[in-house]
């Protein structure tokens, strides 16, 4: 079993919906969790770190669970540059672990 | 600033060739690490260093592998002899702080082909 699993979709949703990804991570000891944004060729870029009282940064909330330890990014009124994949991080404290990735596709 | 910076950005070889991916981190930062990414098996840790010096090599896949970091400003990856299956995109990334650092900064990649 991976140390961090996400759900590869795709998912395919038009303009304006909402979406939602989990990522589920095997190690209780960690510590921090982070959301990175990968567009089709590029490298991955940090789109928000996740807090335990949960945070939003506009159109996108992240929100942590420890108790069944999962992290999940909700994308409301999605719009056509939210299409990438997403990318889910766990930091161990001595390792930073990436899951495999979401595909989001936003459609017209 | 300048941001992660790596080279070649692409690479096609012949199997048996030696390839050589090369990395410039942001500067002030201490923690490099190389990473490689394909469908299959999405994104793997290969080796950090910190301080220039290797920490965890243990993402390397075989001894065809090497990584050097000769000084903080400069590292290379070595593939020799490449093999069809080494096929990928190879990022580099740099933090501060170590690999328990909050963010790590991605170069745009070296995507390799051996044929």
């Amino acid at each position: 079993r991976k140390e961090v699993e996400q759900d590869p979709g795709p998912f395919n949703v038009p303009e304006g919906a909402t979406v939602a990804f989990n990522c589920t991570y095997s190690n209780s000891a960690s510590q921090s969790f982070f959301w990175y944004r990968q567009d089709c060729r590029k490298e991955p870029k940090l789109l928000m770190s996740v807090y335990s009282s949960g945070n939003e940064d506009g159109r996108f909330t992240a929100q942590l669970n420890r108790a069944s330890q999962y992290i999940s990014l909700l994308i409301r009124d999605s719009k056509l540059s939210d299409s990438a994949t997403y990318l889910c991080a766990v930091n161990r404290g001595d390792d930073m672990r990436f899951g495999a990735g979401t595909r989001l596709t936003v459609k017209p | 600033d300048a941001g992660v910076i790596q080279s070649p950005r692409h690479e096609v070889t012949e199997m048996g060739q030696e390839v050589t991916l090369r990395c410039k981190p942001i500067s002030g930062h201490n923690s490099l690490f190389w990473y490689r990414q394909t469908m299959m098996r999405g994104l793997e840790l290969l080796i950090y260093f910190n301080n220039n010096v290797p920490i965890d090599d243990s993402g390397m896949p075989e001894d065809r592998f090497s990584a050097k970091m000769p000084n903080a400003s400069f590292s290379t990856l070595k593939i020799q002899p490449s093999e069809p299956r080494d096929s990928a995109v190879y990022f580099c990334a740099s933090s501060f702080g170590g690999r328990a650092a909050d963010t790590q900064y991605f170069g745009p990649g070296t995507r390799l082909t051996v044929l």
